[in-house]
């Protein structure tokens, strides 16, 4: 059973404009939620995270939203940028236990 | 540090070959983990150490496969009888114990291809 999903594998946005990557998942256990970003040929390099005590964590471009009800969480880059053209993996975590990541999506910021 | 390192970065092999993956994870590090990832997939959990001791292996974990982390340092990924359905990137990645909320460093991975 798929605990992750990211039910869009592929987004294309205009350089300078907002990219929304949305993730969902199905465990309830969850208690941080991790972004990963993958260039080809390159290991998954971590993004960002958001605990599940808290509803939004920003970093510069990046925010990452959780909505715990609705088991929802959102990666929004902006502006978004030609180098932020990759493949961005949700990965969850419940305690110790090892990530589980989602299929991911393949994200193209076209200048 | 040079962060964690995966030799070799490829492998070809002929299926029924035994093949044998490195992992040199972040010294300071005492968990060590290794996930397969295909084509249009998310990176899907195979094991992970402890220093030593390898703590849960996944169903995805076939007989065929083994891995040791023999003096809680560098790994090795041992897979015999290879088949076709083995070809996949191999990542390796490292981690505190206590990982979150900055998670993984992952090495560049082997990419193995069974003919």
């Amino acid at each position: 059973d798929q605990q992750v999903k990211q039910n869009s594998p592929s987004l294309s946005v205009q350089e300078g404009r907002i990219s929304i990557l949305n993730c969902d998942y199905t465990n309830s256990m969850f208690d941080y939620f991790l972004w990963y970003k993958k260039y080809p040929a390159e290991g998954p390099t971590f993004l960002i995270s958001i605990s599940s005590i808290k509803d939004k964590n920003e970093d510069g471009r990046f925010t990452v939203f959780l909505n715990k009800s609705a088991k929802h969480l959102s990666l929004h880059i902006v502006p978004s940028q030609p180098g932020d053209s990759a493949v961005y993996f949700c990965a969850p975590n419940s305690g110790n236990t090892p990530l589980v990541f989602g299929k991911g999506t393949r994200l193209s910021v076209i200048a | 540090d040079t962060g964690v390192s995966q030799n070799p970065r490829h492998k070809i092999t002929k299926r029924g070959q035994n093949v044998t993956f490195r992992c040199d994870p972040i010294s300071e590090h005492n968990r060590l983990y290794w996930y397969r990832q295909t084509l249009g997939q998310g990176p899907e959990f195979l094991t992970y150490f402890q220093n030593e001791a390898q703590l849960e292996k996944s169903r995805l974990l076939s007989d065929r496969f083994s891995a040791e982390r023999p003096k809680g340092s560098f790994s090795t990924l041992e897979i015999q009888r290879t088949e076709q359905g083995d070809s996949a990137m191999y990542l390796c990645a490292s981690s505190y114990e206590r990982g979150p909320p900055y998670g993984y460093t992952f090495g560049s991975g082997t990419r193995l291809t069974v003919v």
